[in-house]
């Protein structure tokens, strides 16, 4: 099956920090997706992307950056944290054939 | 607002009972629907996909979709306690590029 790697599995930052989350997929899959997942709210989207260089603005974009560096890698950015941001972060790539979206494990994140 | 809705929120059946999970869009840019299970601290996989009007059975599992309604189901028979988790459905918008929006979900609990 196909893998999606995230890390930290884990991170604390306090309000104001600088916090990278990074996701590698060796699937070979042309778009990856960042998700925040919060109660109530199921997942939610951040940003995506089809290739290296590109960047599309997902449905809750605001505090967040997104770089794709590589067809196998893609960074999520949190320049100035608020507790707001505080959630379980999932990233995903996606079959390009039938389109099944393949999730990371998650990264929890808390901005105290 | 969001543009998947699920209902309900929360079901409990009895093991060996039929679950029914509903999920309807209000975006008319909505063309395909999937259905994912997450297992508690798990993160979320396919189910079932439905691309066309009318019914998929796979097992246990069976979807129905609506195009003109943007209304999809997924019944569950024979429930088991292993089914016990938090059912996400999927959209997918298409405007150009392809983004996939998720419902709330359903938490479903089978009982023994």
């Amino acid at each position: 099956e196909a893998a999606v790697t995230q890390s930290p599995r884990n991170k604390v930052t306090v309000t104001g920090g600088n916090v990278t989350l990074s996701c590698r997929q060796t699937n070979s899959h042309n778009y990856m997706y960042w998700y925040r997942q919060d109660t109530g709210h199921g997942l939610r989207l951040i940003h995506y992307s089809y290739g290296a260089g590109n960047l599309q603005i997902g449905d809750v974009p605001d505090g967040y950056k997104a770089t794709r560096t590589t067809q196998e890698d893609f960074f999520l950015l949190l320049e100035l944290a608020s507790p707001s941001q505080t959630s379980l972060y999932f990233c995903a790539s996606r079959e390009n054939s039938n389109e099944r979206l393949f999730f990371g494990h998650g990264t929890k994140l808390s901005v105290l | 607002q969001q543009k998947v809705q699920q209902s309900p929120e929360s079901l409990i059946v009895p093991e060996g009972g039929m679950a029914s999970l509903n999920c309807t869009s209000s975006d008319r840019n909505v063309d395909y629907f999937w259905w994912y299970r997450q297992h508690s601290g798990k993160s979320p996989k396919m189910l079932m996909s439905i691309f066309s009007n009318g019914e998929k059975e796979e097992g246990r599992f069976t979807v129905h979709l609506n195009k003109a309604s943007l209304h999809t189901s997924l019944h569950i028979r024979d429930s088991q306690p292993s089914d016990s988790a938090l059912y996400l459905c999927a959209a997918r918008v298409n405007t150009g590029n392809y983004k996939y929006v998720f419902g709330a979900g359903t938490r479903l609990k089978v009982i023994a």
